[in-house]
């Protein structure tokens, strides 16, 4: 059974200032991760990917992926109120045998950011 | 712009009845997927298909069925619905069956099971 854990929150932050959101995963098979945005109501929406260790930065959303931890981060610098979303970390990592991969979701964390 | 529509948005349905719930893609993508999505579970799978005629169980497919005749659709079917069916339901896409693959998700369908 492939887990992905995220801590369910809420995470309050004061805007302007940088959220962290976390997320393990059971599988060391995993190869891809991403991040999903869902506002109250709305379909998730993806806002990063990550494919190897290290840092990636798209415009206030870094990721950061460390393998060997099984550990993916998410951080948003100069939090708005508009980033006030459930974040969810999904995990791809291949099937075995099959020949195709299976894309597990984490339940979000949801984040609150107080003007 | 290529999306993906789910229809109905919202439905009420009582239980027993056979329900279907209709997702269509523009994408012209390979893979779709249903997921349903409860407080407390996140995200689960259902159904999913690589392809026309090719149909796969995910991890709470009892009770739900899928067909896949063509490239653009993948309608779920609920047999006998049942109150623990109530969940709200997303249907979504991606064009490689590879590692890299994100999913792009249609606006999903709330349904209520009396």
């Amino acid at each position: 059974q492939k887990e992905v854990e995220q801590n369910s929150g809420p995470l309050s932050v004061p805007e302007g200032a940088i959220a962290s959101l976390n997320c393990t995963y059971s599988d060391r098979g995993s190869q891809s991760f991403f991040w999903y945005r869902q506002y109250s109501g709305k379909s998730p929406e993806l806002i990063m990917s990550i494919y190897s260790n290290g840092d990636k930065e798209d415009g206030r959303f870094t990721s950061q992926l460390n393998k060997a931890s099984q550990y993916v981060s998410l951080l948003i610098r100069d939090s708005q109120p508009s980033d006030s979303a459930t974040y969810l970390c999904a995990v791809n990592a291949p099937n075995s045998g099959a020949g195709s991969y299976q894309l597990t979701f984490g339940k979000g964390t949801k984040l609150s950011v107080i003007p | 712009d290529a999306e993906i529509t789910q229809s109905p948005r919202h439905k009420i349905t009582e239980t027993g009845r056979q329900v279907t719930l209709a997702c269509h893609q523009t994408w012209n993508h390979n893979n779709m997927f249903w997921y349903r999505q409860d407080l407390g579970h996140g995200l689960r799978l259902i159904h999913y298909s690589y392809g026309v005629q090719d149909t796969n169980k995910g991890e709470v497919s009892d009770g739900y069925s899928v067909s896949r005749s063509n490239t653009e659709d993948l309608p779920l079917t609920l047999e006998s619905a049942a109150s623990s069916q109530t969940s709200v339901y997303f249907c979504a896409s991606s064009d490689q069956t590879g590692w890299a693959s994100p999913l792009h998700f249609g606006n999903g369908t709330r349904l209520t099971v009396t």
